[in-house]
C-alpha cells in the first residue's frame, strides 16, 4: 500500500501557481519523497525528489515540512500541459540489498483551466 | 540521450496466446524495473533487475509471467498463456547504479511510454 495521502483532484487557473499537498506521516528517516506525474496515458514522468531540505528544479519546487510528515509540490506557473495525475511517493527500500521499487497511490488529478 | 523505449506500443491478442514485451533502458543504467497498470487500478511494481540478476520479483502475479534480461541490457517480459485480466499498460523504468558512499541514496527511475496490452 502507498504510504502517502493526496487529494483526489485539484483545479488551477493557467498561469497561477499549483500547490499539491501530500501527507506522509509514517515516513522513515532515510526515506525520500518523490514526485512523478502521468500526462494522459504516457509513462510516469519524474519531477523532483527530496529528503528534508526544500528543493527546486526547472519543473517545480518541493517544500518538505520540518517534521517531514508532509510536503507540497509547487508548479510556479501552471500551463495547460501540466494537466496530469501527480503522484507523491515515499521511496521504499533503497538500503543495501533491498528493492528500490516505487509504490504508486491514486495520486491527485490536477486540471489546469484556461 | 535516448530515453527508455518499449516495444510494441500496443498489442491485441486472444486469451491463451503468448505475448512478449520488450524494454530498452537508458544506456548505462544497471537497474531495470517493470510495472503495470490494470484497468482502474494503481500502477503496481512487478520486478527489478540489477544488470542481469533479478533483485526483487515480489510483484510478479503468477508463473505465467517470465522476465529476462540476458546480458544486462534490454529486458523482455513474456506472458504465456495470456488471460483477460492481464490487460493493461506495462511500463518499464530504468535507473543508474546506486553511487557508492550515498547514505540511503536512491537513483531516479525514468519510465518508458508503456505497452498497452489487450487480451480478448
Amino acid at each position: 500500500d502507498a504510504k502517502t495521502t493526496q487529494p483526489p483532484s485539484m483545479d488551477c487557473a493557467e498561469g497561477r501557481a499549483a500547490n499539491l499537498p501530500c501527507n506522509h506521516s509514517t515516513i522513515s528517516g532515510n526515506e525520500y519523497v518523490y514526485w512523478y506525474r502521468q500526462i494522459h496515458s504516457q509513462g510516469p514522468q519524474y519531477i523532483i525528489h527530496g529528503l528534508k531540505n526544500n528543493e527546486t528544479n526547472e519543473m517545480a519546487s518541493l517544500i518538505i515540512t520540518e517534521d517531514r510528515k508532509s510536503s507540497t509540490l509547487i508548479l510556479p506557473h501552471a500551463t495547460l500541459r501540466d494537466t496530469a495525475v501527480y503522484y507523491c511517493i515515499v521511496r521504499v527500500g533503497g538500503i543495501r540489498g533491498g528493492s528500490e521499487k516505487l509504490v504508486f497511490g491514486k495520486g491527485t488529478k490536477l486540471t489546469v483551466n484556461p | 540521450e535516448a530515453g527508455v523505449t518499449q516495444f510494441p506500443s500496443h498489442s491485441v491478442i486472444e486469451k491463451g496466446q503468448t505475448v512478449t514485451l520488450r524494454c530498452d533502458p537508458i544506456s548505462g543504467h544497471d537497474n531495470l524495473y517493470w510495472y503495470r497498470r490494470v484497468m482502474g487500478k494503481e500502477i503496481k511494481f512487478l520486478l527489478h533487475f540489477v544488470k542481469e540478476s533479478k533483485q526483487d520479483e515480489s510483484g510478479m502475479p503468477n508463473n505465467r509471467f517470465l522476465a529476462e534480461r540476458t546480458g544486462g541490457t534490454y529486458s523482455t517480459l513474456k506472458v504465456q498463456p495470456a488471460e483477460l485480466e492481464d490487460s493493461g499498460v506495462y511500463f518499464c523504468a530504468s535507473s543508474q547504479a546506486r553511487r557508492r558512499g550515498t547514505s540511503g541514496g536512491h537513483e531516479t527511475q525514468y519510465f518508458g511510454p508503456g505497452t498497452r496490452l489487450l487480451v480478448l
